[in-house]
Parts: structure tokens; C-alpha cells; sequence
């Protein structure tokens, strides 16, 4: 089974430009999260999809971030423009619909510095 | 607001020695994961426990998922050099669409 795949998996842009990642989940999960990770942390929920309505966006700054994903399965997410603190590892995971437990599983992340 | 907290958040051990990790949070969870993260990596899967009280064993380490289904603790035995990374536990709240949160991790490191 394929796992999640992301691209690009590294990017370094200046600040003000905008960038966009991509993903495409596991064939046949149904969620799927965008995490902002900053080295040494745990990930931090940006935004999650359910087939291709949104769950949770509740801490996607979203005056600078969008995400989207269309018919439910590839998703992407973009930052226009970008800032300093938005260096960072992007990871998109997905999860199929168990309504006993959720286990996700990520892709490699795309690896983000703004200079 | 659901909090997961990990501690410790770093920790050095040499080879054989054992260690705990904890994962706390005043919130009850649906679900429990421990993921272990290397280096220019996404995170992986290492167990899911679902049942207050569950303990479950991979090998040399053993998860446990409290009775309230509020902490989690995991424990390695005899830690080797290949155990080096970081883990995170994760709460999965499935009457919130299947959200997942994370603690911030322990980084783990173990010496020959």
C-alpha cells in the first residue's frame, strides 16, 4: 500500500513570497491534516479535512495560510505571503474512518525556510 | 482547549539502561498513539491503545493508557542506540471528527 506523499520536500523562499505544498493521502481515507512543525516540537494542527469539508481550522492563520482539497482527496496547502516564523516542517497525514480510534499516518513533510 | 503534556522533554541515557516516558493531559481521549520520529522524517506509527487501562508490548517497550483515559506512559527496556529519536504521544478525539493532538515530544537519545 502507498504510503502519503508530499512534495516538494524541501523549499527555501524569501519572505513575502508565497509557497504551496502538496499532498495525497492514503487511497481511501477519508481525513486528512495539514501540522506545522517547528524543530523539536511536537506537530501543531493546522487544518483538518474530512472527505473535502473542513473539521477543525480553528489554528490556521488565516490571513496569510489556505488549504484546500478538491473531490476529496489531493490537498494543498499555501502561504501568501510568507513570514520569518513560517520555517518550519509541513506534514500532511491521513486516516480512515474508524469510529473506535484514529491513527494517522504522515507523509516525509516538506521541510520550509524563509530567509 | 485539549493539552498534551510530555515530559521528560529531553533525555540521555546510556545503552541498557531503562526509561519512561509520560504523556498527561486533564482531557479525556478516545484514543492514544505514540509515534517515534527521526531525523528529516514524518513521524510513524508505533501503537494505538483504545481501553482505559491497556497495556500493550512491542518488543522492548511497553505502552500503558491510564484508567480515565487522561495519560499514557511508555516505557523502554534495555535501550539501545536504534531507540534515538523523538516521541510523541498523541490523543485522538473521535467525537471532534477524528482530531488528533500532540504533546511537543521527548527527544531521545541513547549513548553506546
Amino acid at each position: 500500500e502507498a504510503g502519503v506523499a508530499q512534495s516538494p520536500r524541501y523549499k527555501i523562499i524569501e519572505k513575502r513570497q508565497s509557497v504551496a505544498f502538496w499532498c495525497n493521502p492514503i487511497s481511501g481515507h477519508a481525513t486528512l491534516y495539514w501540522y506545522q512543525q517547528i524543530l523539536g516540537q511536537g506537530p501543531k494542527l493546522l487544518i483538518q479535512f474530512q472527505n473535502n469539508g473542513v473539521v477543525d481550522d480553528s489554528q490556521l492563520p488565516k490571513d496569510r495560510f489556505s488549504a484546500e482539497r478538491l473531490k476529496g482527496v489531493d490537498s494543498t496547502l499555501k502561504i501568501q505571503p510568507a513570514k520569518l516564523e513560517d520555517s518550519a516542517v509541513y506534514l500532511c497525514a491521513s486516516s480512515y474512518d474508524d469510529r473506535r480510534f484514529t491513527e494517522a499516518f504522515f507523509g516525509q513533510g516538506t521541510r520550509l525556510t524563509v530567509v | 482547549t485539549q493539552l498534551l503534556e510530555q515530559s521528560p522533554q529531553f533525555l540521555s541515557i546510556q545503552e541498557g539502561e531503562n526509561l519512561t516516558v509520560y504523556c498527561n493531559s486533564s482531557s479525556v481521549f478516545s484514543s492514544l498513539q505514540w509515534y517515534r520520529q527521526e531525523p528529516g522524517e514524518g513521524p510513524v506509527l508505533l501503537v494505538t491503545v483504545v481501553t482505559g487501562g491497556e497495556v500493550k508490548k512491542l518488543k522492548r517497550l511497553t505502552f500503558q493508557f491510564g484508567d480515565a483515559r487522561k495519560d499514557s506512559s511508555l516505557h523502554i527496556t534495555a535501550a539501545q542506540p536504534g531507540d534515538t529519536g523523538l516521541y510523541l504521544c498523541a490523543g485522538g478525539i473521535y467525537n471532534q471528527g477524528g482530531k488528533l493532538i500532540f504533546g511537543q515530544g521527548t527527544e531521545l537519545s541513547v549513548k553506546p
